[in-house]
């Protein structure tokens, strides 16, 4: 088993529609979580971070964290084109400095 | 712009040829990491590097040498590479390892290497 899973996709939506991007892991010491968007033959850049249970925002995104559950997500409202890409769940357990990165979930935001 | 500069961005070289990949962070940060990224194929740690002090070294094969010589530059020395290891290397860096707040990572743009 993997320590972060993401749905490989490729995820498909209209555009304007929500899309919702899945990440479990195994490591319950996990204390903060990161989402981050890479275009086709980009570096990855941070969109979001979250380290407490709950919803939080940003913008037309929003990043969902459930401890208990091992589960994070990250919603896009108003799903644009420009918003394809590759979305990488990272995982961090700062006590023993460790980082890791899911697999990606592939995104096609169709017009 | 990230504050984690790679250089080059591009290379081309043959299976005998010695290069080298230079990554340089102006963040202040004291974490440094070598990332690989085959095709269509997720992120594969290959060092981390913490303070100039190697803490991770996941299993790669001697013909990448990386170089720690202080905490705002790492370097990827790499010698008789295989075409299989072409691929786009991402240097990345964070504030530390062992915590503070959220250890958010840092990419560069990467170089993209192609062993011919």
């Amino acid at each position: 088993q993997k320590e972060v899973e993401q749905n490989s996709g490729p995820l498909s939506v209209p555009e304007g529609a929500i899309a919702s991007l899945n990440c479990t892991y195994s490591d319950r010491g996990s204390q903060s979580f990161f989402w981050y968007r890479q275009y086709s033959g980009k570096s990855p850049e941070l969109i979001m971070f979250i380290y407490s249970n709950g919803d939080k925002e940003d913008g037309r995104f929003t990043a969902q964290l459930n401890k208990a559950s091992q589960y994070v997500s990250l919603l896009i409202r108003d799903s644009q084109p420009s918003d394809s890409a590759t979305y990488l769940c990272a995982v961090n357990n700062h006590n023993a400095g460790k980082s890791t990165f899911g697999d990606g979930t592939t995104l096609t935001v169709k017009p | 712009e990230t504050g984690v500069t790679q250089t080059p961005r591009h290379l081309v070289m043959g299976m005998t040829n010695k290069k080298s990949l230079k990554c340089e962070q102006h963040l202040g940060h004291n974490a440094m990491y070598w990332y690989k990224q085959s095709a269509k194929k997720p992120l594969e740690l290959m060092f981390v590097y913490n303070f100039k002090e190697q803490t991770e070294n996941n299993s790669v094969p001697s013909r990448f040498s990386p170089e720690c010589p202080n905490s705002s530059h790492l370097f990827l020395h790499l010698h008789t590479l295989q075409p299989e290891d072409s691929a786009l290397y991402l240097c990345a860096s964070s504030q530390d390892k062992t915590g503070g707040s959220g250890n958010t990572i840092y990419f560069g743009e990467g170089s993209w290497l192609t062993v011919v």
